[in-house]
Order: structure tokens, then sequence, then C-alpha cells
């Protein structure tokens, strides 16, 4: 069966330290993975989309991997602070062939906690 | 910025009741998604929308749904009878290009008594 999943359990670092996420996949064929941040009660806000045929993207504090054969993405957020406090979301853009549509297909989420 | 809009921010209505929701996309953008996220749950897909017509459906949007680009800016989601399973945020999604950057709305949560 197709699955996404991302850690299941909060993550709890302090402030200053390096938050990392985990996204794994089955049984799908993403052209593009983005991560999302979401803060309670609002809309996904974007943050990095990595290619298929990218390894790494950064910006900023962020820096994202993409292991199309582990079929797994990280996401790190460096030097973390009390306001990257929100829910992060992985999202799967799949290839369709001919049929290319942009559907998202969203995780779960891991909330992660920044305590100063 | 540019952003994306959606109305109402709460909505609450009667079973079998019928319901609007509207979002203005980004002006340039081409493509235009609805979501819906059930508390506590994943952020799901419902349709995309482009030139016009429905690219893609999920299985969760029924004959009870149905979507709308009455004017060129105004993107709409109607529920044309509630159940109470429709209780939940919908988000409206617009994207320049396909696969670049979807922006979301803040959302609208629909509480269906």
């Amino acid at each position: 069966s197709q699955k996404i999943e991302q850690n299941s359990e909060a993550l709890n670092i302090q402030e200053g330290k390096t938050a990392t996420l985990t996204c794994n996949y089955t049984n799908y064929s993403p052209a593009y993975l983005q991560w999302y941040r979401q803060d309670p009660g609002r809309g996904p806000v974007f943050l990095l989309l990595i290619r298929e045929n990218e390894k790494e993207k950064r910006k900023e504090r962020l820096k994202v991997t993409f292991d199309t054969t582990l079929k797994q993405s990280l996401f790190h957020i460096t030097a973390s602070q009390p306001a990257d406090s929100a829910t992060y979301l992985c999202a799967l853009d799949l290839r369709h062939g001919s049929s290319n549509t942009g559907k998202l297909i969203f995780g779960q989420g891991t909330t992660l906690q920044v305590k100063p | 910025e540019p952003e994306v809009t959606q109305t109402p921010s709460h909505q609450v209505t009667q079973m079998g009741q019928e319901v609007i929701l509207r979002c203005v996309p980004i002006s340039n953008h081409l493509y235009f998604y609805w979501y819906r996220q059930i508390l506590g749950q994943k952020v799901e897909f419902l349709v995309s929308f482009y030139n016009n017509e429905i690219s893609e459906k999920s299985e969760i949007f029924d004959d009870q749904f149905s979507v709308e680009r009455p004017d060129g800016s105004n993107f709409t989601l109607k529920i044309r009878s509630t159940k109470l399973e429709d209780s939940a945020m919908y988000f409206c999604a617009s994207s320049e290009h396909l696969r670049k950057t979807q922006y979301f709305g803040p959302g609208t949560r629909l509480l269906v008594l």
C-alpha cells in the first residue's frame, strides 16, 4: 500500500540545536517533494521544494535532502529558535505520466517544539 | 506579498444545508486546488482545477461537491447537502504553473451540526 510517514512523536529540542525531521514514503514515485510549515488553525506555508534529481536544497537555516533510493527526505533546521515551533508537513507531488495535475499528498506532520 | 484569501473564516451549518466556500487565488496563478483537513488528521487533496475544468478529483469529492470559477477572480467550493463528516478545515491553494509552489489560504473552518 502507499504510505507517507513522518516522525509520529513530537520533537522537543533546545534552542540553538539542529532539528531533523524525517519523511519516508512507500510505493510512490514523486517528481517533487515539498516541505510546509503549519501553525495551529492556519494554512500550510511553503518552505522548500526539492526535485527528484536533486540531492540537497538549502534556504537560510533550512536544508532538505532527498534520497529516492531510500525513499526518504530529511528536513533540517539549524540554530533553531522558539519561533520555529510548529508542525512541519512533507508533501509529495507525484508523477502520473501524461497526467500532471499538481495534486499534493501530505504526510501527517511532525510537531516541533523548540525550548528557550 | 500576494496571498490567497478565503471567506468566511468560520461557517456553522445544519446537516443537509448547502454551503459555498470562497477563495480568491493569487492573481496571475493558473492552477487552483481545494484541500481539507479534519481536526488532528492529514491535509487531504479534494480537487484540482485548470483552464476552467476539473483536472483531478479525489474519492472524497463526490457528487455533493462542485467547484466553480465564476468570474475570473473567485474560486468556489460548494457542498450541496452537508453531512456531519464534512466538518473540517477547507484550504484553497493556487500555483502559477503546474508543479510550482502551491500557496495556501488561511482556511475556512466548517462545522456541520
